[in-house]
């Protein structure tokens, strides 16, 4: 079985860019997790979805970040214009429904902003 | 809200054992989780605890007191390939999971 697919892998942009990351999650997880790790910190939710529905993106900084995963499958996460601060590891992870402790990660993408 | 803590370091020689703790702050606590994620690489669950007590898996064992609010994992006959960071992440209000700061843990021949 195929696990958590995301591309690109590393990124580097100047600020102000924008940029996309795009997550393919294991087949059948209907729950879909983008989270945020920066440099010795654990993971930071962004959003979380159930299906196509955004059930919790109080993380998410609405200003410049949006997301969308249509059909309930695929998601894609971006970041218009990008920002200094925002240079981290951009990890997608997913879960069968009701399974939220147990989540599978992809390998992230590593964004660097100049 | 909601806290974690947990060492930031532990070093251990090969075939020791090691226990990470990880104490928590949370309303609505559900279960804590264990995950390793080597550098580069991605987190990958270990354990979960939901109720008191030892649950074991192979060389690694996770405990949890929800009375002391605390839990730990605990890592025998370490081998070199242990070497990463563990995340204890603490679930609640039935659907959400918040991830400690991590312990990196670095295993000497």
């Amino acid at each position: 079985e195929a696990g958590v697919v995301q591309s690109p892998r590393y990124k580097i942009i100047e600020k102000k860019q924008p940029v996309a990351f795009w997550c393919n999650p294991i087949s059948g997880h209907n729950t879909l997790y983008w989270y945020r790790q920066n440099l010795g910190q654990g993971p930071e939710l962004l959003i979380r979805y159930e299906n196509e529905e955004a059930v919790d993106d109080s993380q998410l900084p609405k200003d410049r970040f949006s997301a969308e995963r249509l059909k309930g499958v695929d998601s894609t996460l971006k970041i218009q214009p990008a920002e200094l601060g925002d240079s981290a590891v951009y990890l997608c992870a997913s879960s069968s429904s009701g399974s939220f402790n147990e989540q599978f990660f992809g390998p992230g993408t590593r964004l660097t902003v100049l | 809200g909601q806290s974690l803590e947990q060492p930031s370091e532990v070093t251990a020689v090969e075939g020791a054992i090691v226990q990470i703790n990880c104490t928590y702050q949370t309303s609505g606590f559900y279960g804590l989780s264990w995950y390793q994620q080597h550098d580069g690489g991605a987190p990958t669950f270990l354990s979960y605890n939901a109720l008191d007590g030892l649950e074991e898996t192979g060389r690694f064992s996770s405990f949890l007191s929800r009375s002391d609010s605390y839990g730990y994992l605990l890592l025998q006959e370490l081998q070199m390939k242990d070497s990463a960071s563990y995340f204890c992440a603490v679930g609640y209000n039935t659907d959400k999971l918040i991830f400690g700061t991590g312990t990196r843990l670095q295993v000497f021949p």
